[in-house]
């Protein structure tokens, strides 16, 4: 079964709402989770790393105040999409390992976001 | 700029038939995942490949790791349809943080 589970899997709103994405670990503690971007027919994005109790840490080009990341437990983590505009319409994907290193992340069902 | 190329980024294949996907990348590393992706579906794990010359086989598929090459390989042996998917190498950089390939989408025909 799986493992991360990512709410919801599908919105769509108006440009200016601003839309929460939760990804949670259901069987196992995560102190990093980390926040993908895909838009059609592309290679996944690395946004930001996720980190229990502390900032984000955001790629080159992910505007922070945009992307709000909160990670407020060790099985969640939360991307809220600020104010949002057709051009963030994407597939919103998360991820967490169970075991740093050494076993494959789990990936969430992602989020399909799209934006009138 | 760390690069994590595919290639070919497209394939349509017949079914009986053999083939490879390379994955190179720019950058020191010697973790390496495989993921494959279905139309409008998120990511499932095909193989981790922690060390060079590792070569890990399910089914049909054979994945292995050069790290002094900075390659991988994904084989495809006698596809089948059920094959058809996206299919993304993605390259440890610092402890589980990925970066993706850029993807190669087969298509496999009868």
């Amino acid at each position: 079964g799986a493992v991360v589970s990512q709410h919801p899997s599908r919105v769509i709103c108006k440009s200016g709402t601003s839309v929460k994405i939760e990804c949670r670990s259901l069987d196992f503690q995560a102190t990093t989770m980390f926040w993908y971007r895909q838009f059609p027919k592309q290679s996944l994005m690395l946004m930001a790393t996720s980190n229990e109790g502390s900032k984000a840490t955001y790629e080159q080009g992910v505007e922070k105040d945009k992307f709000l990341i909160n990670h407020a437990s060790l099985t969640l983590s939360t991307l809220t999409v600020t104010s949002a505009h057709p051009e963030d319409s994407s597939f919103y994907i998360c991820s967490a390992s169970r075991s740093h290193g050494n076993q494959p992340q789990h990936f969430g069902d992602g989020t399909r976001l799209s934006i009138l | 700029e760390l690069k994590v190329e595919q290639n070919p980024l497209f394939l349509s294949m017949q079914e009986g038939k053999n083939y490879t996907i390379y994955c190179n990348y720019s950058t020191t590393s010697d973790r390496l995942y495989w993921y494959r992706q279905d139309p409008g579906k998120s990511l499932e794990s095909l193989f981790v490949l922690l060390s060079n010359g590792a070569v890990k086989q399910e089914g049909r598929l054979m994945a292995s790791l050069d790290t002094k090459a900075r390659l991988s390989t994904l084989h495809i042996t006698a596809a089948v349809h059920d094959l058809s998917a996206t299919y993304f190498c993605a390259v440890d950089v610092d402890t589980d943080k990925l970066i993706f390939g850029t993807g190669t989408r087969l298509q496999v025909f009868p």
